[in-house]
């Protein structure tokens, strides 16, 4: 149990565009989903916390205009990279947190490379 | 806020044990996380203190001094499937109806024949 899918799990784009990365909790309620950015050798930052049905709390010096997060419900949130620039590559991964077990382990995705060139 | 250290790197021998530690100042605190991460990969979890003592899985044991602000995490029969970067996490208090959890910098532990 506590599956936690995140698509695409691989992308590369082009500097300019847009990316949207999902994150679904697949057999769990997630009011609250957690989205990390990860660059090489580097530990996992939080950029944001993603609630459901409400806006998104971005951590100091993440910019809520470029990291564009939806939360629309109990199962789903989205990040979208909007404006994409090499310095964007990274490794994004969501958690969540079983809505019925707050005090539970965060329950993470499979993660998403992002290269821009 | 969070600060949290532990070493970078860690090399042990296959079918020794060796124990990683990892200290913590914390605004707040409810519950300590070990995670495992191999090369590429998301994280995944292996154990969870909230109270002091010793939290013993299999091979793996984790103990808790929150008066220290000290964690270890202990790994048993090495094997080199453990090589991989061992992730300490903390968990805030409630605030403002979530809690955060922040990331150390994970040790990179290889084991060797």
């Amino acid at each position: 149990g506590a599956v936690v899918s995140q698509h695409p799990s691989r992308v590369i784009c082009k500097s300019g565009t847009s990316v949207k990365i999902e994150c679904r909790s697949l057999d769990f309620q997630a009011t609250t989903m957690f989205w990390y950015r990860q660059f090489p050798k580097q530990s996992l930052m939080l950029m944001a916390t993603s609630n459901e049905g409400s806006k998104a709390t971005y951590e100091q010096g993440v910019e809520k205009d470029k990291f564009l997060i939806n939360h629309a419900s109990l199962t789903l949130s989205t990040l979208t990279v909007t404006s994409a620039h090499p310095e964007d590559s990274s490794f994004y991964i969501c958690s969540a947190r079983d809505k019925g077990y707050p005090n539970s382990p965060l329950h993470f995705g499979n993660g998403t490379r992002l290269t821009v060139t | 806020g969070q600060n949290i250290d532990q070493p970078t790197e860690m090399t042990a021998t296959e079918g020794a044990i060796v124990q990683i530690n990892c200290t913590y100042q914390t605004s707040g605190f409810n519950g300590l996380f070990w995670y495992q991460q191999h090369a590429g990969e998301a994280p995944t979890f292996l154990s969870y203190n909230v109270l002091d003592g010793l939290e013993e899985k299999g091979r793996f044991s984790s103990f808790l001094s929150r008066s220290k602000g000290y964690s270890y995490l202990l790994l048993k029969e090495l094997q080199m499937k453990d090589s991989a970067s061992y992730l300490c996490a903390v968990r805030d208090s409630y605030s403002g109806g979530y809690q955060k959890v922040t990331f150390g910098i994970g040790t990179k532990l290889q084991v060797i024949p």
